[in-house]
Protein backbone atom coordinates (compact mmCIF):
# COMPACT_ATOMS: atom_id res chain seq x y z
CA UNK A 1 0.00 0.00 0.00
CA UNK A 2 1.21 3.61 -0.21
CA UNK A 3 1.28 5.97 2.49
CA UNK A 4 3.01 9.94 2.55
CA UNK A 5 3.74 10.88 5.79
CA UNK A 6 4.48 14.71 6.75
CA UNK A 7 5.02 14.48 10.38
CA UNK A 8 4.78 18.51 10.87
CA UNK A 9 1.09 19.02 11.76
CA UNK A 10 2.32 22.77 12.37
CA UNK A 11 4.66 25.09 11.64
CA UNK A 12 5.24 28.64 12.47
CA UNK A 13 7.97 31.01 11.29
CA UNK A 14 8.71 34.73 10.84
CA UNK A 15 8.85 36.24 8.02
CA UNK A 16 12.07 36.05 5.39
CA UNK A 17 13.49 32.79 7.69
CA UNK A 18 13.43 29.86 5.45
CA UNK A 19 11.38 26.81 6.43
CA UNK A 20 11.76 23.05 5.25
CA UNK A 21 8.71 20.97 5.30
CA UNK A 22 8.67 17.36 5.45
CA UNK A 23 7.52 14.47 2.99
CA UNK A 24 8.12 11.10 3.50
CA UNK A 25 6.68 8.27 1.27
CA UNK A 26 6.12 4.33 1.03
CA UNK A 27 5.57 2.25 -1.74
CA UNK A 28 6.37 -0.89 -3.47
CA UNK A 29 6.35 0.32 -6.84
CA UNK A 30 9.26 1.28 -8.71
CA UNK A 31 7.89 4.48 -11.09
CA UNK A 32 5.80 6.91 -9.47
CA UNK A 33 5.61 10.51 -8.95
CA UNK A 34 5.62 12.61 -6.00
CA UNK A 35 3.67 16.03 -6.10
CA UNK A 36 3.14 18.91 -3.70
CA UNK A 37 -0.04 20.98 -3.41
CA UNK A 38 -0.31 24.52 -1.98
CA UNK A 39 -4.02 25.55 -0.08
CA UNK A 40 -4.46 28.90 0.93
CA UNK A 41 -6.90 30.10 3.53
CA UNK A 42 -9.16 30.32 0.49
CA UNK A 43 -9.38 26.98 0.03
CA UNK A 44 -8.24 26.09 -3.35
CA UNK A 45 -5.57 23.44 -4.06
CA UNK A 46 -2.77 24.41 -6.13
CA UNK A 47 -0.27 22.23 -8.14
CA UNK A 48 3.13 23.21 -7.24
CA UNK A 49 5.41 20.65 -8.46
CA UNK A 50 5.22 17.28 -9.78
CA UNK A 51 8.60 14.75 -9.67
CA UNK A 52 9.08 11.10 -11.04
CA UNK A 53 10.78 8.83 -9.46
CA UNK A 54 13.59 8.90 -11.87
CA UNK A 55 14.48 11.80 -11.71
CA UNK A 56 16.41 12.42 -8.30
CA UNK A 57 17.58 15.96 -9.30
CA UNK A 58 16.75 18.56 -7.42
CA UNK A 59 14.51 21.46 -8.54
CA UNK A 60 14.56 25.31 -7.83
CA UNK A 61 11.72 27.55 -8.52
CA UNK A 62 11.81 31.52 -7.63
CA UNK A 63 12.18 30.57 -3.44
CA UNK A 64 10.40 27.58 -3.52
CA UNK A 65 13.26 24.36 -3.60
CA UNK A 66 12.52 20.84 -3.36
CA UNK A 67 14.90 17.80 -2.70
CA UNK A 68 13.82 14.50 -3.91
CA UNK A 69 15.72 11.44 -2.42
CA UNK A 70 14.76 7.78 -3.28
CA UNK A 71 17.35 6.58 -0.61
CA UNK A 72 15.43 7.55 2.55
CA UNK A 73 11.88 8.29 0.59
CA UNK A 74 11.76 11.66 0.91
CA UNK A 75 11.08 14.28 -1.08
CA UNK A 76 11.05 17.62 0.88
CA UNK A 77 10.25 21.16 0.20
CA UNK A 78 11.81 24.28 1.37
CA UNK A 79 10.66 28.24 1.39
CA UNK A 80 13.38 30.70 1.20
CA UNK A 81 13.26 34.03 3.00
CA UNK A 82 8.70 33.17 3.65
CA UNK A 83 6.44 35.74 3.36
CA UNK A 84 3.17 35.98 4.94
CA UNK A 85 1.49 35.21 1.76
CA UNK A 86 3.07 31.44 2.03
CA UNK A 87 0.94 30.72 4.83
CA UNK A 88 -1.06 28.00 3.93
CA UNK A 89 -1.69 24.42 4.49
CA UNK A 90 1.00 22.00 2.34
CA UNK A 91 0.19 18.80 0.93
CA UNK A 92 2.19 15.86 -0.69
CA UNK A 93 1.30 13.26 -2.10
CA UNK A 94 2.20 10.21 -4.31
CA UNK A 95 0.77 8.49 -7.53
CA UNK A 96 1.12 5.28 -9.07
CA UNK A 97 0.95 4.53 -12.92
CA UNK A 98 -1.15 1.95 -12.83
CA UNK A 99 -4.82 0.94 -12.35
CA UNK A 100 -6.46 3.16 -10.27
CA UNK A 101 -3.36 5.60 -9.11
CA UNK A 102 -5.55 7.81 -6.84
CA UNK A 103 -3.02 10.12 -5.17
CA UNK A 104 -2.34 9.59 -1.41
CA UNK A 105 -2.18 12.65 0.44
CA UNK A 106 -0.31 13.36 3.25
CA UNK A 107 -2.32 14.70 6.17
CA UNK A 108 -0.93 18.15 5.42
CA UNK A 109 1.61 21.02 7.49
CA UNK A 110 -0.10 24.02 8.12
CA UNK A 111 2.50 26.93 8.30
CA UNK A 112 1.90 30.12 9.42
CA UNK A 113 4.17 32.92 8.26
CA UNK A 114 4.02 35.71 10.91
CA UNK A 115 5.29 39.52 9.89
CA UNK B 1 -9.49 28.50 -19.44
CA UNK B 2 -9.05 25.21 -18.44
CA UNK B 3 -11.39 24.43 -15.28
CA UNK B 4 -12.75 22.23 -13.35
CA UNK B 5 -15.98 23.69 -12.08
CA UNK B 6 -17.61 22.52 -8.58
CA UNK B 7 -21.25 24.02 -7.53
CA UNK B 8 -21.99 24.70 -5.09
CA UNK B 9 -19.44 26.01 -3.21
CA UNK B 10 -21.08 26.17 0.16
CA UNK B 11 -24.17 24.26 1.28
CA UNK B 12 -25.86 23.56 4.62
CA UNK B 13 -28.66 21.32 5.15
CA UNK B 14 -30.60 18.67 6.82
CA UNK B 15 -30.07 14.96 7.77
CA UNK B 16 -31.78 12.80 4.69
CA UNK B 17 -32.25 15.78 1.88
CA UNK B 18 -31.16 14.52 -1.35
CA UNK B 19 -28.03 16.30 -2.61
CA UNK B 20 -26.17 16.71 -5.73
CA UNK B 21 -22.64 18.21 -5.97
CA UNK B 22 -22.13 19.38 -9.48
CA UNK B 23 -18.10 18.74 -11.39
CA UNK B 24 -17.52 19.59 -14.82
CA UNK B 25 -14.60 19.96 -16.07
CA UNK B 26 -13.49 21.72 -19.85
CA UNK B 27 -10.22 19.80 -20.29
CA UNK B 28 -11.31 16.34 -22.17
CA UNK B 29 -10.01 14.57 -19.40
CA UNK B 30 -10.53 10.92 -19.08
CA UNK B 31 -10.15 10.79 -15.88
CA UNK B 32 -12.24 12.30 -13.02
CA UNK B 33 -12.37 11.64 -9.05
CA UNK B 34 -13.85 12.62 -5.72
CA UNK B 35 -12.07 13.90 -2.24
CA UNK B 36 -13.42 14.77 0.71
CA UNK B 37 -10.65 16.67 2.99
CA UNK B 38 -11.36 16.58 6.84
CA UNK B 39 -9.55 17.67 9.73
CA UNK B 40 -6.35 15.57 10.23
CA UNK B 41 -7.07 13.14 8.17
CA UNK B 42 -6.07 14.87 4.75
CA UNK B 43 -8.03 13.73 1.20
CA UNK B 44 -9.38 10.65 0.96
CA UNK B 45 -10.50 9.19 -2.43
CA UNK B 46 -14.52 8.65 -2.78
CA UNK B 47 -15.14 7.36 -5.98
CA UNK B 48 -13.16 7.73 -9.25
CA UNK B 49 -13.82 7.25 -13.12
CA UNK B 50 -11.76 6.37 -15.50
CA UNK B 51 -14.06 7.43 -18.48
CA UNK B 52 -17.55 7.49 -19.58
CA UNK B 53 -19.81 5.25 -17.67
CA UNK B 54 -16.14 3.47 -15.71
CA UNK B 55 -16.75 4.63 -12.04
CA UNK B 56 -15.28 2.56 -9.19
CA UNK B 57 -15.14 2.88 -5.22
CA UNK B 58 -12.28 4.96 -3.73
CA UNK B 59 -11.47 4.47 0.06
CA UNK B 60 -14.24 6.28 1.69
CA UNK B 61 -17.63 5.32 -0.50
CA UNK B 62 -20.16 5.07 1.85
CA UNK B 63 -23.35 6.86 1.69
CA UNK B 64 -22.41 8.34 -2.02
CA UNK B 65 -23.14 7.59 -5.52
CA UNK B 66 -21.86 9.19 -8.43
CA UNK B 67 -22.32 9.12 -12.43
CA UNK B 68 -20.08 9.30 -15.55
CA UNK B 69 -23.04 9.55 -18.39
CA UNK B 70 -20.74 12.61 -20.10
CA UNK B 71 -16.82 12.79 -20.33
CA UNK B 72 -17.16 16.54 -18.45
CA UNK B 73 -19.39 16.09 -15.56
CA UNK B 74 -18.91 13.65 -12.47
CA UNK B 75 -21.66 14.55 -10.33
CA UNK B 76 -21.69 13.27 -7.17
CA UNK B 77 -25.02 12.16 -4.86
CA UNK B 78 -25.94 11.97 -1.45
CA UNK B 79 -28.93 10.25 -1.46
CA UNK B 80 -29.65 10.42 1.83
CA UNK B 81 -26.76 13.02 3.78
CA UNK B 82 -26.19 12.57 7.15
CA UNK B 83 -24.04 14.76 9.67
CA UNK B 84 -20.57 12.51 9.17
CA UNK B 85 -20.58 13.89 5.96
CA UNK B 86 -20.40 17.10 6.93
CA UNK B 87 -16.88 18.03 4.95
CA UNK B 88 -14.85 19.49 2.17
CA UNK B 89 -15.10 18.02 -1.15
CA UNK B 90 -13.36 18.38 -4.18
CA UNK B 91 -13.92 17.01 -7.65
CA UNK B 92 -10.53 16.74 -9.47
CA UNK B 93 -9.71 15.96 -13.67
CA UNK B 94 -6.63 14.58 -15.26
CA UNK B 95 -5.61 13.61 -18.72
CA UNK B 96 -5.65 10.08 -17.50
CA UNK B 97 -5.14 7.68 -14.80
CA UNK B 98 -1.12 6.96 -15.34
CA UNK B 99 -0.05 8.79 -12.23
CA UNK B 100 2.15 11.15 -13.83
CA UNK B 101 -0.59 13.81 -14.83
CA UNK B 102 -1.74 16.22 -12.08
CA UNK B 103 -4.59 16.30 -11.33
CA UNK B 104 -6.71 20.09 -11.62
CA UNK B 105 -8.91 20.62 -8.57
CA UNK B 106 -12.11 22.48 -8.44
CA UNK B 107 -12.19 25.49 -5.69
CA UNK B 108 -14.20 22.82 -3.48
CA UNK B 109 -17.65 22.42 -1.93
CA UNK B 110 -17.96 22.95 2.17
CA UNK B 111 -21.40 20.65 2.68
CA UNK B 112 -22.49 20.90 6.11
CA UNK B 113 -25.17 18.22 7.19
CA UNK B 114 -27.11 18.97 10.29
Amino acid sequence: AQKVTQAQTEISVVEKEDVTLDCVYETRDTTYYLFWYKQPPSGELVFLIRRNSFDEQNEISGRYSWNFQKSTSSFNFTITASQVVDSAVYFCALAGVSGNTPLVFGKGTRLSVIA
Amino acid sequence: EAQVTQNPRYLITVTGKKLTVTCSQNMNHEYMSWYRQDPGLGLRQIYYSMNVEVTDKGDVPEGYKVSRKEKRNFPLILESPSPNQTSLYFCASSLNNRGNQPQHFGDGTRLSIL
